[in-house]
């Protein structure tokens, strides 16, 4: 079946400029989650989603980052006014539900690169 | 979660049997153990995990010892395509994932 999918695989955006990635979760995923992983590090968790609702924001690096989730599916990471340091793989992972009994499942990322 | 320890690299000839060890010695009773691993620039791809019991899936077996201070990822008959680095996590029921240096495992011809 399906994965996880995220759009679009590269990016590369001027420093300033704003910019939009998207997840497609597993259907039927109810929990839905986004990292970051600069080159040659760790996961950074940023946000999670548990339906639309999105509990722990704890994560998001500043104000310039925001994340929705509509329809219980598709959602959309934005980084507003990108600076050079935003410049990482951004992951995003879908489970049947949240808590440690239930999988993670990933995308391939998408490769953010600002210059 | 707690802190997981597992070696810098491996090596395995192609077709025999990997065996990736990882301690966890402060595992508490409600934290699973996770296996995950990452293929070069592509995402983390999930392996298996379990709690106390030893679990197999069409992907490997995991091994637990009793006292679940300790666990073994196992790939039966390890191939080129298995060359990656692997992940050990402890993880409790909190909703993000930690991964830690990892092993980075080689397979040979």
């Amino acid at each position: 079946g399906a994965g996880v999918s995220q759009s679009p695989s590269n990016k590369v955006t001027e420093k300033g400029k704003d910019v939009e990635l998207r997840c497609d979760p597993i259907s039927g995923h109810t929990a839905l989650y986004w990292y970051r992983q600069r080159l040659g590090q760790g996961l950074e968790f940023l946000i999670y989603f548990q339906g639309n609702s999105a509990p722990d924001k704890s994560g998001l690096p500043s104000d310039r980052f925001s994340a929705e989730r509509t329809g219980e599916s598709v959602s959309t990471l934005t980084i507003q006014r990108t600076q050079q340091e935003d410049s990482a793989v951004y992951l995003c992972a879908s489970s049947l539900g949240q808590g440690a009994f239930y999988e993670q499942y990933f995308g391939p990322g998408t490769r953010l690169t600002v210059t | 979660d707690a802190k997981t320890t597992q070696p810098t690299s491996m090596d395995c000839a192609e077709g025999r049997a990997a065996n990736l060890p990882c301690n966890h010695s402060t595992i508490s009773g409600n934290e699973y153990v996770y296996w995950y691993r990452q293929i070069h620039s592509q995402g983390p791809q999930y392996i298996i995990h379990g709690l106390k019991n030893n679990e197999t899936n069409e992907m490997a077996s995991l091994i637990i010892t009793e006292d679940r201070k300790s666990s073994t990822l196992i790939l039966p008959h390890a191939t080129l395509r298995d060359t990656a680095v692997y992940y050990c996590i402890a993880r409790n029921a909190g909703n993000m994932l930690t991964f830690g240096g990892g092993t980075r495992l080689m397979v040979k011809p």
